[in-house]
């Protein structure tokens, strides 16, 4: 069926550099995307959020970038600090409002 | 701090067991949405209600149901409880338009 997946479950960054973490989806009928952080033992915190009609969209030290050609949306995120260790996750809504995760890249930070 | 909030934050039953699981979304939120998200797993959307009626359905178990009230609040029943039910179970609200918003989630232990 529909999904939307993660490329890689771990991705360690060192302090300061810019972190991307990407992600692929099938459903080529959602026409929204939004990446959320879950810190440990926490809910999902929305980051950033994009329209199908865009390809790019900014926000504080994040940028999501979506590829609708390809399928494929990425978080960047500027200069990574420890606070931004967490588990990411992109989601899609769906036509009928369902909200699908994908199953999260844990971001390490390197000292 | 997301404004919608989850009683209670743990829950210790036995199996076969029935417990309620209550949400209330932020405030104005009409749309309410509940997830599982098992350890170390993506999020599993269950259902989602708007305004009271149920709007989309996920994989919900029979064993589950769910409810949303005139005051908009939310209820999560589980009955029969086995031990894979154990789980972080999150509560999340949108306006009904894109941004939804999660609750800090009630940790089910079943043993």
């Amino acid at each position: 069926g529909e999904s939307v997946g993660l490329h890689l479950p771990t991705l360690s960054v060192q302090e300061g550099d810019n972190s991307i973490i990407n992600c692929a989806y099938s459903n080529s009928a959602s026409d929204y995307f939004i990446w959320y952080k879950q810190e440990s033992g926490k809910g999902p915190q929305f980051i950033i959020d994009i329209r199908s009609n865009m390809d790019k969209r900014q926000g504080q030290r994040v940028t999501v970038l979506l590829n609708k050609t390809v399928k494929h949306l990425s978080l960047q995120i500027a200069a990574t600090q420890p606070g931004d260790s967490a588990v990411y996750f992109c989601a899609e809504k769906e036509r009928d409002d369902k909200i699908i995760f994908g199953k999260g890249t844990r971001l390490h930070i390197l000292p | 701090d997301s404004g919608v909030t989850q009683t209670p934050k743990h829950l210790i039953t036995a199996t076969g067991q029935r417990v309620t699981l209550r949400c209330s979304p932020r405030s104005g939120d009409l749309s309410v949405y509940w997830y599982q998200q098992s350890l170390d797993q993506g999020l599993q959307f269950l259902i989602q209600y708007y305004n009271g009626e149920e709007r989309a359905k996920g994989n919900i178990l029979e064993r589950f149901s769910a409810q949303q009230f005139p005051d908009l609040h939310s209820e999560l029943n589980l009955s029969s409880l086995e031990l894979g039910d154990s789980a972080l179970y999150f509560c999340a609200s949108s306006a009904g338009g894109d941004r939804v918003y999660f609750g800090p989630g009630t940790r089910l232990t079943v043993l």
